[in-house]
């Protein structure tokens, strides 16, 4: 099984800041990880797919970078809806895996 | 609208089994990829299975094989997942999703398992 662990587990920023998230991988999983976003009673909701491709709807100000064992989310500036928990979750291999999340609260 | 509504939750005893359903609309549901996907409370999420458009290719976690078994029935656009001898540890809200981690991702609301004598 892919373990893959996100970084860091809480992250404090301001509005108009920039947040970096990083996701690595126990192996390879080429470039097929996802990152999700989730707010408190709702469903997640894919942000990023294939380490790069905005899914629809996703804002300009999220990116996606990384291959193999290391992924990053990046939010250029960050709006008051962003504050949520993101997870990461990859499609190499058989189980599909989540990282444990990283949240994103407001400073 | 692609809609997928999950239903089947409740609270059932340790050792107990559970039929959670979800209905899916809006898309072509015999060609999607389907998987069920858990949060316990206040946990991060799990991948529980998978079944592939025509149910020959499916996959659980080790968590759950042996115990719970995905279906579907694309004839009624539904997709089933049949939960026995069920454990605390189980407890959780249960989420179909389809395409999962592809740029055709959707999810459900979830419905709520809880296990507990």
């Amino acid at each position: 099984e892919i373990v893959l662990t996100q970084s860091p587990a809480t992250l404090s920023l301001s509005p108009g800041e920039r947040a970096t998230l990083t996701c690595r991988a126990s192996q390879s999983v080429s470039r097929y990880l996802a990152w999700y976003q989730q707010k408190p009673g709702h469903s997640p909701r894919l942000l990023i797919f294939d380490t790069v491709t905005r899914a629809t709807g996703t804002p300009a100000r999220f990116s996606g970078s990384g291959s193999g064992t290391d992924f990053t989310l990046t939010i250029s500036s960050l709006e008051p809806e962003d504050f949520a928990v993101y997870y990461c979750q990859q499609r190499s291999n058989w189980p599909r895996t989540f990282g444990q999340g990283t949240k994103l609260e407001i400073k | 609208e692609v809609r997928l509504v999950e239903s089947g939750g409740g609270l059932v005893k340790p050792g107990g089994s559970l039929r959670l359903s979800c209905a899916g609309s809006g898309f072509t549901f015999s060609e999607a990829s389907l998987n069920w996907i858990r949060q316990a409370p206040g946990k991060g999420l799990e991948w529980v299975s998978a079944i592939n458009s025509n149910s020959y290719y499916i996959y659980y976690s080790d968590s759950v094989r042996g115990r719970f078994t995905i279906s579907r029935d694309n004839a009624k656009s539904s997709l089933y997942l049949q939960m026995d001898s069920l454990r605390a540890e189980d407890t959780a809200v249960y989420y179909c999703a389809k395409d999962l981690g592809l740029g055709r991702d959707f999810w459900g609301q979830g419905t709520l398992v809880s296990v507990s004598s």
